[in-house]
């Protein structure tokens, strides 16, 4: 159980352009998801919080008219990246947890390149 | 801030060895503890968790970890590696109660030679 899907796996865009990654929890509800940022041979970074029918929390330094957070129901967040540029290409996962105590499970990621 | 170090950026063992990955964090506050692991390929999971209880956790794969308060630290071991153990673990932090707010280390490769 806790399964965290993420979609899509890859991307490829234009700089100028923007993308939209879809986080579903599969077999639970999640009023929090968590998007998160990892560099090439990095840790993870957290960027922000997305909060079921509420704005999402942002993490200093992280720019919220570039990363858009829709959290529209209890299995769907959203992250767009809007007018992306190559600077922006990285590694994106989210995560959530289905209740307290259990831990977080982690999507499979999604690699986005920016040309 | 609160952070989390590791100190083993990168760790080459032979199969069979013995496998200790520190783990440092920096927050005077009651903490929970996670260590993941990240095969080539796939996507994060959850090797084990520290909530409260026994300091010493059990987890998958015959990993295990123990928790010592007053070091701050959270190191994560096994007995005998296999080449398939060859990933990059995460060691992250949450505080307790900022649920989902996970603060990573910067990772350790491990490479298992068979």
């Amino acid at each position: 159980g806790a399964v965290v899907s993420q979609h899509p796996s890859r991307v490829i865009c234009k700089s100028g352009t923007s993308v939209k990654i879809e986080c579903r929890s599969l077999d639970f509800q999640a009023t929090t998801m968590f998007w998160y940022r990892q560099f090439p041979k990095q840790s993870l970074m957290l960027m922000a919080t997305s909060n079921e029918g509420s704005k999402a929390t942002y993490e200093q330094g992280v720019e919220k008219d570039k990363f858009l957070i829709n959290h529209a129901s209890l299995t769907l967040s959203t992250l767009t990246v809007t007018s992306a540029h190559p600077e922006d290409s990285s590694f994106y996962i989210c995560s959530a947890s289905p209740r307290a105590n259990y831990g977080y499970t982690f999507g499979s990621g999604t690699r986005l390149t920016v040309v | 801030a609160q952070s989390v170090s590791q100190h083993n950026h990168h760790v080459i063992l032979s199969e069979a060895a013995s496998l200790e990955l520190g783990c440092n964090y920096s927050y005077g506050g009651t903490v929970n503890l996670f260590w993941y692991v990240q095969y080539p390929g796939q996507h994060l999971q959850l090797l084990l968790k520290y909530f409260s209880g026994d300091p010493l956790v059990k987890g998958i794969k015959g990993f295990e970890a123990e928790f010592i308060k007053s070091k701050f630290s959270f190191n994560l071991r096994k007995p005998s590696v296999q080449w398939s153990d060859t990933a990059e673990y995460f060691c992250a932090v949450s505080l307790s109660g900022n649920t989902g707010k996970l603060i990573f280390g910067q990772g350790t490769t491990l490479q298992v030679k068979p």
